[in-house]
């Protein structure tokens, strides 16, 4: 299957700071990945489409303003989490497809921790 | 996309076939099964899709009963690795264009 890579594996920083995530297909391009937010014992929740070249669309009660997407590249999406606080604590995955696919290809994820 | 319905947890013991049900009685012609895996703390796994008939792949086997209405995700030889949340997903045929939407699974647990 492709491959999708997210950089950090796991992150710790002080309320108030901002933190970038990085989501990389490795194989494949992608014009379209997908960012979610999963949080202990819950099941994942979409939070955002990333479009390569054009504004992300995002879901319903999530702040565009505190979780800034950019995808500037067929092969890189990040996410930056903003002014951070410790309720942003959380796991934090990507996800891509390879152009004429029918299945999803998953990051390993993120975990952030905000103290 | 349908709504389904799948038992929150199951045990399995190692060696032996895991057969993970899916109810989903809402299912239009349209649309396929979808099974994803998460194991604890990495992201989630491709598994294997139908749309009506029996599938197989390295990983699974994924049975759909005639009328659509269930479906169930075998594991032939489970192992401890087997151990994670199944995810039973109803949808038209996705390309990479689509989102997945989760619900909240299976969470299947191995037993040596």
């Amino acid at each position: 299957g492709a491959v999708v890579s997210q950089h950090p594996s796991w992150v710790i920083c002080k309320s108030g700071t901002s933190v970038k995530i990085e989501c990389r297909s490795l194989d494949f391009q992608a014009t379209t990945m997908f960012w979610y937010r999963q949080f202990p014992k819950q099941s994942l929740m979409l939070m955002a489409t990333s479009n390569e070249g054009s504004k992300a669309t995002y879901e319903q009660g999530v702040e565009k303003d505190k979780f800034l997407i950019n995808h500037a590249s067929l092969t890189l999406s990040t996410l930056t989490v903003t002014s951070a606080h410790p309720e942003d604590s959380s796991f934090y995955i990507c996800s891509g497809g390879r152009y004429g696919g029918t299945e999803a290809f998953f990051g390993q994820g993120t975990r952030l921790t905000v103290v | 996309d349908a709504k389904t319905t799948q038992p929150p947890s199951m045990d399995c013991a190692e060696g032996r076939a895991a057969n993970l049900p899916c109810n989903h009685s809402t299912i239009s012609g349209n649309e396929y099964v979808y099974w994803y895996r998460q194991i604890h703390s990495q992201g989630p796994q491709y598994i294997i899709h139908g749309l009506k008939n029996n599938e197989t792949n390295e990983m699974a086997s994924l049975i759909i009963t005639e009328d659509r209405k269930s479906s169930t995700l075998i594991l032939p030889h489970a192992t401890l690795r087997d151990t994670a949340v199944y995810y039973c997903i109803v949808s038209p045929l996705k390309t990479s264009y689509d989102k997945v939407i989760f619900g909240p699974g299976t969470s299947l647990s191995v037993i040596p």
